[in-house]
């Protein structure tokens, strides 16, 4: 079966200082990689994904980058801020049968970000 | 994209009582979901919310315990049936969008805690 592994956390850092967060899966099929952001009280937000290998996914100054060699997705970020203390949450999702939609989504244990002025 | 609104936000609920989790989408959309996240812990898939028809359950879940229904392409209700403090978590809606492989999107959740 697929399944996601993350890094452990929490994880603590100084603004502007570099994040890397982690995370590796296993899966029968060929999937797609996701990563969502959880800020404190609200759901989960999309924050970026990637569908084949080579594949970089971006926004809001974070990367990650579809390794199918290393089965990896890590997260990156060249300066965090105090406002991206948040739980990430990576996640990969097969296509069905038909390569026409993706079946469900398997998610990492997430990871706790708290980044200090 | 989809945006998930889903009421109530947060209950304190008695032992032994229900309570219905009622989730809107504000796009037709494909698919919709319910998951759980326990305190700490990741998410776990309830069950898919089909429209018109019964859910489809995860192993560990039944309808009896979570009764689910979809009445159209943009709602969907999640009832906690005969609660227990073991039943304490945030519960999430989750749609998929009708654009190309469909992204997923998630409501902010609805904090449950059971005495």
């Amino acid at each position: 079966g697929n399944s996601v592994t993350q890094m452990e956390g929490p994880v603590t850092l100084s603004e502007e200082a570099f994040l890397t967060i982690n995370c590796t899966y296993t899966a029968t099929g060929y999937p797609s990689l996701f990563w969502y952001v959880q800020y404190p009280g609200e759901g989960l937000q999309l924050l970026l994904k990637a569908t084949k290998a080579d594949d970089k996914g971006s926004n809001k100054g974070f990367e990650a980058t579809y390794r199918k060699e290393t089965t990896s997705f890590h997260l990156e970020k060249g300066s965090v801020q105090v406002s991206d203390s948040a739980v990430y949450f990576c996640a990969l999702s097969d296509l069905d049968a038909g390569g026409t939609s993706y079946g469900k989504l398997t998610f990492g244990q997430g990871t706790i970000l708290t980044v200090h002025p | 994209s989809a945006v998930i609104s889903q009421k109530p936000s947060r209950d304190i609920c008695q032992r032994g009582t229900s309570l219905t989790i009622q989730c809107q989408v504000d796009s037709q959309v494909t698919m919709m979901f319910w998951y759980r996240q326990q305190p700490g812990q990741s998410l776990t898939l309830i069950a898919t919310a089909n429209q018109g028809s019964e859910a489809t359950y995860e192993s560990g879940f039944v309808i009896d315990k979570f009764p689910i229904s979809r009445p159209n392409l943009t709602f969907s209700t999640l009832t906690v049936s005969n609660m227990s403090p073991e039943d304490s978590s945030i519960y999430l809606c989750s749609a998929r969008d009708r654009g190309p492989l469909g992204t997923q999107y998630f409501g902010p959740g609805t904090r449950l805690t059971v005495l």
